[in-house]
Formats: C-alpha cells, sequence, structure tokens
C-alpha cells in the first residue's frame, strides 16, 4: 500500500520566518509530486508541483525533490499570516493510473504576527 | 485558467434521498476527474477515478452502486449518492485534470444528511 507522511504538526512560526514541510512516501516509483494548501471548510488549491530531483522556486515557494531519499519538502520563506492554512503532500502514480494521487495526513501551519 | 466548478456547494436534505453533485473543468478539457471525501480533521480520501466515456474506477470499500458517477463530457462528471443516510454525511471534492497536467480542485459539495 502506498503511503505518504508529512512531519507531524501543527508547525507554528513568526511572521517573517521560513516554514519548512517535509513528506516522505513509500513508492519508489512516484514520479510526481504536489503541495497543495486546503484553508479550513475550503477545497485544495495547488501551491507547486515537482517532477524531478532538486529545487523549484516559484515566488515565495520552494519545493526540493529528492528521489533518491523519497523526500519532498516545501518551503515558504517570509511566511505571513494569510500562509496559515493545512499544507497537503500528494505524490502521483508514476504507472497508468491517470495520475491518481495519494495524499499525505496534511500540516497545519500556523503563521502568528 | 484550470477552474474547476462544482455545484452544488452545500445541500441539506432526508434520510433516503438522493442527491447529485456536479463538476465542471470550464476552461480544459479533463480528460481524468476524480471523486474525493474528506471527513473533519482527516485528509482526502479517493472514492474513485472517472474517464470520459467509460466507466468510474472506485477505490477499495467504496460502493459502486451508492455513489454513482458519470462522466458524459469532457466537461462534466456526476456523482449521485442514492439513498444517502446521516453516515454520508461529509465534505465531497472533485478534481479534473488533463493529460500531463496536475490535479484541480472545485470548491466543494459540504453534504448534510439529517
Amino acid at each position: 500500500q502506498k503511503e505518504v507522511e508529512q512531519n507531524s504538526g501543527p508547525l507554528s512560526v513568526p511572521e517573517g520566518a521560513i516554514a519548512s514541510l517535509n513528506c516522505t512516501y513509500s513508492d519508489r516509483g512516484s514520479q510526481s509530486f504536489f503541495w497543495y494548501r486546503q484553508y479550513s471548510g475550503k477545497s485544495p488549491e495547488l501551491i507547486m508541483f515537482i517532477y524531478s530531483n532538486g529545487d523549484k522556486e516559484d515566488g515565495r515557494f520552494t519545493a526540493q525533490l529528492n528521489k533518491a531519499s523519497q523526500y519532498v519538502s516545501l518551503l515558504i520563506r517570509d511566511s505571513q499570516p494569510s500562509d496559515s492554512a493545512t499544507y497537503l503532500c500528494a505524490v502521483g502514480d508514476g504507472g497508468t493510473s491517470y495520475g491518481k494521487l495519494t495524499f499525505g495526513q496534511g500540516t497545519i501551519l500556523t503563521v502568528h504576527p | 485558467g484550470a477552474v474547476v466548478s462544482q455545484h452544488p456547494s452545500w445541500v441539506i436534505c432526508k434520510s433516503g434521498t438522493s442527491v447529485k453533485i456536479e463538476c465542471r473543468s470550464l476552461d480544459f478539457q479533463a480528460t481524468t476527474m476524480f471523486w474525493y471525501r474528506q471527513f473533519p480533521k482527516q485528509s482526502l480520501m479517493l472514492m474513485a477515478t472517472s474517464n470520459e466515456g467509460s466507466k468510474a474506477t472506485y477505490e477499495q470499500g467504496v460502493e459502486k452502486d451508492k455513489f454513482l458517477i458519470n462522466h458524459a463530457s469532457l466537461t462534466l462528471s456526476t456523482l449521485t449518492v442514492t439513498s444517502a443516510h446521516p453516515e454520508d454525511s461529509s465534505f465531497y471534492i472533485c478534481s479534473a485534470r488533463s493529460s500531463g497536467q496536475p490535479q484541480h480542485f472545485g470548491d466543494g459539495t459540504r453534504l448534510s444528511i439529517l
């Protein structure tokens, strides 16, 4: 059974700090990796996706992927109170399952002023 | 781009009734649509994967006769919860993707069965 594990939260950081969210996955054949943000009572919103080893940056967000270690992370620089949400790590199936995702349990992030 | 519309946003109905939820991709053709269910303080649980023109593939433990999925076109999928009961109350979320692209989620439907 494919598993996706996220670092236990909740995570609390001060405004302006770097928030680091981590995720490990069990299926070595996984090819695509996603970070979604979910505000309370809302549906998930895509933040970043990464397919290749290394770093991918988009504004204040950086996704890091290490397939050898089966590890993916999300860094949020200059954290803002509006970043407070649950962050979901999702791993895509590398086979022919039409892009099915396995989600982690989520990490609650709180950015306090 | 990549807008997914889900309707209705919330439903309250009596036990035993059937409820239909629509999921539309507004600005792209969705080769695949997915239906998830999320209980409070839990992560998303995939219910089924739907490809246009073919039968949905249900995850283990999901009753296909209770959760009817129709994917009639590249922009529309529907989920019908038949003979709903209080234990079916949940947050139902659809997502859609085109080939090679990430999934994008609808706004979700909060279903409450009395």
